[in-house]
């Protein structure tokens, strides 16, 4: 059974960073890319990037270009979103979600569980 | 990006219903759509993919429909499990995007 389990919530002052991380079971985990979503309280789910935890490569919205880093250790089956300069609208539910596709049409099952990360001075 | 656009917002309904909510995308994306339920403070769950597809697990009272631009997801039985949130999402172009939401309430 495919299992992603995420770090605990954190509080951080805005201009900090936070990192996020994702650990996974029950698949092979470099044989799927890695996605992470968020929702910020009350509000809809917007996409943020993914990694091939095969070779590391990446892919990041251009909202989050420049602050967002997501990295992986196959030694552990965990993936890692790392978050710079935060701003009180990042306060939100940060997700990571498993590409269970294999063809062009990407998909997200299942979810994490969510990390809550509060940005308040 | 792809702008993806749900209808209704929000949407109330009883058990027993069959309801539809439609999504739109802002240029043709295909087949590749896929729809989520997301209940309070749980993260969401696939339900649909490649827009008609239905997920192992997921009760056949969800179809998934549409092709291009236009997409629409109908419950054929409304079941109490069912009040949540649906969101549509694509994945046509990089960066993915979701719908705003439609929000199924309980009448």
């Amino acid at each position: 059974q495919v299992h992603l389990v995420q770090s605990g919530a954190e509080v951080r002052k805005p201009g900090a960073s936070v990192k996020v991380s994702c650990k996974t079971s029950g698949y092979t985990f470099t044989g799927h890319f890695m996605h992470w979503v968020r929702q910020a309280p009350g509000q809809g789910l917007e996409w943020m990037g993914y990694i091939d935890p095969n070779s590391g490569g990446t892919y990041y919205a251009e909202t989050f270009q420049g602050r967002v880093t997501m990295t992986r250790d196959t030694s552990i089956n965990t993936a890692y979103m790392e978050l710079s300069s935060l701003k009180s609208d990042d306060t939100a539910v940060y997700y990571c979600a498993r590409d269970p596709s294999l063809g062009n049409n990407n998909w997200f099952d299942p979810w994490g569980p969510g990390t809550l990360v509060t940005v308040s001075s | 990006d792809i702008q993806m656009t749900q209808s209704p917002s929000s949407l109330s309904a009883s058990v027993g219903d069959r309801v539809t909510i439609t999504c739109r995308a802002s240029q043709t994306i295909s087949k590749y759509l896929n729809w989520y339920q997301q209940k309070p403070g749980k993260a969401p769950t696939l339900l649909i993919y490649s827009a008609s597809g239905l997920q192992s697990g997921v009760p056949s009272r969800f179809v998934g429909s549409g092709s291009g631009t236009e997409f629409a997801l109908t419950i054929s039985s409304l079941q109490p499990e069912d009040f949540a949130t649906y969101y549509c999402q694509q994945s046509y172009t990089l960066s993915y995007t979701f719908g705003q939401g439609t929000n199924l309430q309980i009448k």
